[in-house]
């Protein structure tokens, strides 16, 4: 398996809270993405990374800041945590980047915003 | 990207085929056909990509027809251990994308 940790597994927080989630990798891949799972949406990306320093919106980044200052960490941050963040946040990592490459995913963060 | 529908739940028993079909009607000339597992609790998983005709891996194989309108992934004798969502995904190759999108996916239980 693909060397992605997430961390935390699991976090209970409350609203207006900042929340920081943390993806590493060991596999030196450029590219890193931050998903979120709801039921009845699927997979949605939030935001990604083509390198460091390097990152860009996805299709539900309101709400969502990223940062990238190595090549090995990826965080999510929530600035102010609100109920309708409630999910599964995923991170997954690529080599190249394009459209429909294999995607390595992490095992997920369960985040309940209360 | 090219539009996916697979259905929605299937069930099955342990030691048969289990064939998930996947229609993709606008699919381009330059899409590929992929596939991804999510167990419970985890991340997908890439199974198989394929682009024409047959594709065949340790875990599954993937059946894409002259017209490619249409593909099917086959899971040979399934255990319970494969009951999981499986997703279809259609999309070119090409850099800069980043807009790999996951549908609702096929809901697969295998019963003993």
């Amino acid at each position: 398996d693909a060397g992605i940790t997430q961390s935390p597994r699991h976090k209970v927080t409350e609203t207006g809270t900042p929340v920081t989630l943390r993806c590493h990798q060991t596999e030196n891949h450029r590219y890193m993405y931050w998903y979120r799972q709801d039921p009845g949406h699927g997979l949605r990306l939030i935001h990604y990374s083509y390198g460091v320093k390097d990152t860009d919106k996805g299709e539900v980044s309101d709400g969502y800041s990223v940062s990238r200052s190595k090549t090995e960490d990826f965080l999510l941050t929530l600035e102010s945590a609100t109920s309708s963040q409630t999910s599964v946040y995923f991170c997954a990592i690529s080599d190249s980047g394009a459209t429909n490459e294999k995607l390595f995913f992490g095992s997920g963060t369960q985040l309940s915003v209360l | 990207l090219a539009k996916t529908t697979q259905p929605i739940s299937m069930d099955s028993y342990e030691g048969q085929e289990v064939n998930i079909t996947c229609s993709h009607n606008n699919i381009a000339t330059n899409d590929y056909i992929t596939w991804y597992q999510q167990f419970p609790s985890q991340g997908p998983r890439f199974i198989i990509q394929g682009y024409k005709t047959k594709v065949t891996n340790e875990v599954a194989s993937l059946f894409i027809p002259a017209d490619r309108k249409s593909s099917t992934l086959s899971l040979p004798r399934v255990s319970l251990s494969d009951t999981a969502v499986y997703y279809c995904l259609v999309g070119p190759l090409d850099t800069g994308g980043f807009k790999t999108i996951f549908g609702a996916g096929t809901r697969l239980f295998v019963k003993a």
